[in-house]
């Protein structure tokens, strides 16, 4: 069974601050990475998708790393803001087609 | 607005019964998922179709079943409803269908009463 984790949970920070949260994978058969943002009462929404290790991608002030041999991915954002307020889900690629296998989140709430 | 189209938003239904989920894809998207959420779970994967043919299933029940027509939308019938089937059910789709990111719709919730 593959599990895909994500660390913390939840994360409170104030405004301006910079966090990062842990997405870990098993690194083998990977095929790609993918990084999703999710508003209350809205639907996920793709930030990146990774497929080689040593991938950073960045839009904005959110960047992510991957690391594929060791199976884990970090997110970064940087100077967060209230709109960054979400819980974003991290999700491996497993087998045929894009069956991805999503973690159970991290919810961040930053306060003004 | 993702562009994938999702209905009915809500469906309250009794145990037993049986429904259609209905989605249609971003224009120009062959690839069409459907996901389940629970509140005690993350995002499930239930099945993929690539147009028209199944392309990679999940953990989905045999009480359940999908369909991509021709034209390119996709159904989710769920039928001999239980308690335990209430939740949020996505359907997202995107080009082709290998590492591309999915565009989700709004879900349709479903409570089984």
């Amino acid at each position: 069974i593959l599990n895909v984790e994500q660390s913390p949970q939840s994360l409170h920070v104030q405004e301006g601050d910079s966090t990062n949260f842990t997405c870990s994978f098993p690194s083998s058969n990977f095929y790609a990475l993918h990084w999703y943002r999710w508003e209350t009462a809205k639907s996920p929404e793709a930030l990146f998708v990774m497929t080689l290790n040593g991938d950073e991608k960045k839009k904005g002030r959110i960047s992510a790393t991957l690391n594929t041999k060791e199976g884990y991915s970090y997110l970064y954002i940087k100077g967060s803001q209230p709109e960054d307020s979400a819980t974003y889900l991290c999700a491996s690629r497993v087998g045929a087609g894009n069956m991805l296998t999503f973690g159970g989140g991290t919810r961040l709430m930053v306060k003004p | 607005d993702s562009g994938v189209t999702q209905t009915p938003k809500h469906l309250i239904t009794a145990t037993g019964q049986r429904v259609t989920l209905r989605c249609s894809p971003r224009s120009g998207d062959l690839s069409v998922y459907w996901y389940q959420q629970s509140l005690d779970q993350g995002l499930q994967f239930l099945i993929q179709y690539y147009n028209g043919e199944e392309r990679a299933k999940g953990n989905i029940l045999e009480r359940f079943s999908a369909q991509q027509f021709p034209d390119l939308h996709s159904e989710l019938n769920l039928s001999s409803l239980e308690l335990g089937d209430s939740a949020l059910y996505f359907c997202a789709s995107s080009p082709s269908g290998n590492n591309e990111k999915l565009f989700f719709g709004s879900g349709t919730q479903l409570s089984v009463l």
